[in-house]
């Protein structure tokens, strides 16, 4: 079982090039998210998506977009790439957070993706 | 909005030395809360969760976490903390009662744990 799986790892980009971050999951979870991770500041949510073809932002969002073609995969692009969006990125997903059945669920978190924006 | 505080940036302790992290939140409502530990390199692992029922949570690897809603609190401890457990500590809240972003998390900044062998 592989959980959530996100490629690339490690990236460099150029200020002004854009890219694409691939989040996959195996658990048929039917929330998923991005958040950026940056030092003091915790983990903040740039967006999430509760559904295939449905997304949503977060507390971040400007500067990035989402799409979720798939319930597997959560895409997250960077269209100009800037230097304050360097961060390491990690997805994560859950089982969907509206029933009291699952809403003690935690997010299961993929390894991160180092990005840094020369 | 809602917000959560983790009052300790860095901690250093000795090994055998006991552990209390603080969080509290500012939502009044219907939460779950979480504790996530991030090892160097990795990505975060749930500890212990919170969702209803005994305030004293236990979790993995020796950890426990006490719910005190007059608080708002939710601090994880450890009775004798060790070499392996350096790491970043980071507590979460997600609200149930919200609307739109219902469900999502709610992350402290975090506190790193660095243990002295």
């Amino acid at each position: 079982n592989a959980g959530v799986t996100q490629t690339p790892k490690f990236r460099v980009l150029k200020t002004g090039q854009s890219m694409t971050l691939l989040c996959a999951q195996d658990m048929n979870h039917e929330y998923m998210y991005w958040y950026r991770q940056d030092p003091g500041m915790g983990l903040r949510l740039i967006h999430y998506s509760v559904g295939e073809g449905t997304t949503a932002k977060g507390e971040v969002p400007d500067g990035y977009n989402v799409s979720r073609l798939k319930k597997q995969n959560f895409l997250l692009g960077l269209e100009s790439a800037a230097p304050s969006q360097t961060s390491v990125y990690f997805c994560a997903s859950s089982y969907s957070s509206n029933t009291r059945t699952f809403s003690n669920q935690p997010q299961h978190f993929g390894d991160g993706t180092r990005l840094s924006i020369l | 909005a809602q917000s959560v505080s983790q009052h300790n940036h860095h901690v250093i302790l000795s090994e055998a030395a006991s552990l209390e992290l603080g969080c509290n939140y500012s939502y009044g409502g219907t939460v779950n809360l979480f504790w996530y530990v991030q090892y160097p390199g990795q990505h975060l692992q749930l500890l212990l969760k919170y969702f209803s029922g005994d305030p004293l949570v236990k979790g993995i690897k020796g950890f426990e976490a006490e719910f005190i809603k007059s608080k708002f609190s939710f601090n994880l401890r450890k009775p004798s903390v060790q070499w392996s457990d350096t790491a970043e500590y980071f507590c979460a809240v997600k609200s149930l009662d919200y609307g739109g972003s219902q469900g999502n998390l709610i992350f402290g900044k975090g506190t790193k744990l660095s243990v002295k062998p």
